[in-house]
C-alpha cells in the first residue's frame, strides 16, 4: 500500500496568514492526489484534484502543487470558515488512502 | 442536487453482521463509480472500497477484503455495504461518497460525500 505521510498534525494561523500542508507519498503518485476539508460534524468536501486543479466552487485561496512524492496544499489568506481538517489523499494505486489529517485552527 | 444518504446504522453486539445502504439522488446514479470510506471516532479517513457503474469490478482494501461486500441496485439507485463479522474496531461514521466523473474521465477521489451513519460496535 502507498503511504501517505501528512504534516503538521496541527496548526494554528492568523487571519489572512498563509499556510501550507504536505503529504508525503511513500512512492511516486504522478499528481494523483487529492485535497479535502472537513469542518466539524460534517462530510469531506473535495478541494483540490489531480494535485493542483481547483473543484468547482472552491475559493480560490486554495491551491495545491507537487510532484512525485511530495504534494502541498495552500490556504492564502486564512478564514474564519477555513478552521477545519485536511487530509490529503492518493489515487495512482489501490488501496485508495488517506494522510492521517491535518487540524487547522485560528490562532 | 445531488444527494447521498445512508441509512442503517446503529448499535450492533461484536460478530453480527449489519447492511448499510446509501440512497441517490440528482444525478444519474448508474454512470457514475461509487465508494464507502469510513472514519472512526476521532481519527482519519479510511477507504473500504468502490463499485463500478455495472458491478463488474469492485475493489477493496485489503483488510476488509473478507468482511465486507459492496453492491449496488442502479434501478433504486442505491449503494449498498454488507459488513459481516463485526468487531469494536469497526465502530465508525460510514460515508458514501460519489467517484469523480469531469465528463471525460473518472478519477478516484470522490467529489461529493453522504453525511453518514454511525455505526458502534459493542455488547
Amino acid at each position: 500500500d502507498i503511504q501517505m505521510t501528512q504534516s503538521p498534525a496541527s496548526l494554528s494561523a492568523s487571519l489572512g496568514e498563509t499556510v501550507s500542508i504536505e503529504c508525503l507519498a511513500s512512492e511516486g503518485i504522478s499528481n494523483d492526489l487529492a485535497w479535502y476539508q472537513q469542518k466539524s460534524g460534517k462530510s469531506p468536501q473535495l478541494l483540490i484534484y489531480a494535485a493542483s486543479r481547483l473543484q468547482d466552487g472552491v475559493p480560490s485561496r486554495f491551491s495545491g502543487s507537487g510532484s512525485g512524492t511530495r504534494y502541498s496544499l495552500k490556504i492564502s489568506g486564512m478564514q474564519p470558515e477555513d478552521e477545519a481538517d485536511y487530509f490529503c489523499q492518493q489515487s495512482y494505486k489501490y488501496p485508495l488512502t488517506f494522510g492521517s489529517g491535518t487540524k487547522l485552527e485560528i490562532k | 442536487e445531488v444527494k447521498l444518504v445512508e441509512s442503517g446504522g446503529g448499535l450492533v453486539q461484536p460478530g453480527r453482521s449489519l447492511k448499510l445502504s446509501c440512497a441517490a439522488s440528482g444525478f444519474s446514479f448508474n454512470d457514475y463509480w461509487m465508494g464507502w470510506v469510513r472514519q472512526a471516532p476521532g481519527k482519519g479517513l479510511e477507504w473500504i472500497g468502490e463499485i463500478n457503474q455495472d458491478s463488474s469490478t469492485i475493489n477493496y482494501t485489503p483488510s476488509l477484503k473478507d468482511k465486507f461486500t459492496i453492491s449496488r441496485d442502479n434501478a433504486q439507485n442505491t449503494l449498498y455495504l454488507q459488513m459481516s463479522k463485526l468487531g469494536s474496531e469497526d465502530t465508525a461514521i460510514y460515508y458514501c461518497a460519489r467517484d469523480y466523473y469531469d465528463g471525460t474521465y473518472y478519477y478516484w477521489y470522490f467529489d461529493f460525500w453522504g453525511p453518514g451513519t454511525m455505526v458502534t460496535v459493542s455488547s
